[in-house]
């Protein structure tokens, strides 16, 4: 089945430093989804990608769809203590867009 | 106020009892999911609804029951045959396929 890895499982960073989270599947996707986690909440959409090679940002948030549609990528400018949380990436599998399989995370972790 | 509400927060059961997690959201979603949340590990899916009446089975169905008679309703119920139930469950719902899932807060699920 498919499988979605993301890199790195736990960051932490200076308040002001870059923070970059990779996530990549085994299979192409159709479209990748990023969730934010807080701690002790719930995962929240941030974005969709599905154009390939795709770029969007949200103020100091940017997000890559790669060429093949086979990868991903968060990248935090001047991340702040309110950036802190488990950021997931989840793309669809098995031939539905209902199913979506989640990355583990990557947990940042934001020392003010 | 419209979101998915889940209940309880927090829920405590012995081993071998079942026990239904209640799910309702006011979003007038046709699609609702069940996913489970281990430390350390990103969601895994359950079970989806893609309309009233009907559900497939997820990744992890087995060990769980659905039901999906009213649309705005997707209880979940965890039977003794689920071999480590204690864990955090999230439901969602989203407007269409593929689209940005909602989540609700989440039940804790410990079993004693």
């Amino acid at each position: 089945g498919q499988q979605v890895m993301q890199i790195p499982q736990y960051q932490h960073v200076q308040e002001g430093e870059d923070f970059t989270t990779y996530c990549n599947s085994s299979t192409t996707l159709s479209n990748i989804q990023w969730y934010k986690q807080r701690p002790g909440g719930h995962p929240v959409f941030l974005i969709q990608l599905v154009k390939s090679g795709e770029v969007k940002k949200q103020k100091r948030l940017t997000f890559q769809f790669g060429e093949a549609k086979k990868n991903s990528s968060l990248h935090i400018t001047a991340t702040q203590t309110t950036d802190v949380g488990t950021y997931f990436c989840a793309g669809p599998w098995g031939g539905s867009n209902y199913k979506l399989t989640f990355g583990k995370g990557t947990l940042l972790t934001v020392n003010p | 106020d419209g979101g998915i509400t889940q209940s309880p927060k927090y829920l405590f059961r012995k081993e071998g009892q079942n026990v239904t997690l209640s799910c309702e959201q006011n979003l007038n979603h046709d699609a609702m999911y069940w996913y489970r949340q281990d430390p350390g590990q990103g969601l895994r899916l359950i079970y989806y609804s893609q309309i009233v009446n009907d559900f497939q089975k997820g990744d992890i169905a087995e060990g769980y029951s659905v039901s999906r008679e009213k649309k705005e309703s997707f209880p979940l119920t965890v039977t003794s045959a689920q071999k480590n139930p204690t864990a955090f469950y999230l439901c969602a719902s989203s407007i269409a396929e593929g689209g940005e899932q909602f989540f609700g807060p989440g039940t804790r699920l410990t079993v004693l």
